[in-house]
């Protein structure tokens, strides 16, 4: 098994209220992403990064940022948590620690994070 | 924004039997993924078509790659309870290393 762990596996929170999910991996890999899981949608990416300190935009970046400062380590941060929000999030990496292994290359999850916004 | 639509929503079916899962899209893909994900636990890769009209099977799975390389199909042959899951495609766009997710399929088989 890759080496993702995220924290925590599951929370509740209040609207309003700020919240961070930390993905740890210990395999090196260049590329890790957010994603958040909702029945009908399958997973949709919120944002990713290519590097310390290098990120982008997903297709449902609205009200998350994310951090970088450590190749092993990348933060999620729901600023003021909305019922919206509420999902299994998923982080993700790949590759082999440097640039894009190629098409064959397949995504490496952890096993998510529950989250509930009241 | 590429999407990729997966049908059916939802299956319930008997050991057995056979079944094909469908995800379909109007935008090229470079290549296409199929992972299962089972309650719990993060998706985890099948398989990973590249060719147009390519065909790979795995045991009792059968993948194949539309010839547009804009579909896929999976087929399972003789289901059995270890099949049950959550059946996603994704579909490689060939920029910036990211993956566009199907809406999945959940599988059911039973006894």
């Amino acid at each position: 098994d890759a080496g993702i762990t995220q924290s925590p596996r599951h929370k509740v929170t209040e609207t309003g209220t700020p919240v961070t999910l930390r993905c740890h991996q210990t395999e090196n890999h260049r590329y890790m992403y957010w994603y958040r899981q909702d029945p009908g949608h399958g997973l949709r990416l919120i944002h990713y990064s290519y590097g310390v300190k290098d990120t982008d935009k997903g297709e449902v970046s609205d009200g998350y940022s994310v951090s970088r400062s450590k190749t092993e380590d990348f933060l999620l941060t729901l600023e003021s948590a909305t019922s919206s929000q509420t999902s299994v999030y998923f982080c993700a990496i790949f590759g082999a620690g440097t640039a894009r292994s190629g098409p064959n290359s397949p995504l490496h999850f952890g096993n998510g994070t529950r989250l509930t916004v009241t | 924004t590429q999407l990729l639509e997966q049908s059916p929503q939802f299956l319930s079916i008997q050991e057995g039997e056979n079944l094909t899962v469908y995800c379909n899209s109007s935008s090229v893909f470079s290549s296409l993924q199929w992972y299962r994900q089972e309650p719990g636990e993060g998706p985890v890769l099948l398989v990973t078509v590249v060719t147009g009209g390519e065909v790979k099977k795995l045991k009792r799975l059968t993948f194949q790659f539309g010839d547009a390389r804009k579909d896929s199909s999976l087929h399972i042959t003789a289901a059995q309870p270890g099949d049950t899951g959550l059946y996603l495609c994704a579909g490689d766009g060939g920029t910036a290393s990211k993956l566009t997710f199907g809406t999945g399929t959940r599988l059911q088989v039973t006894l």
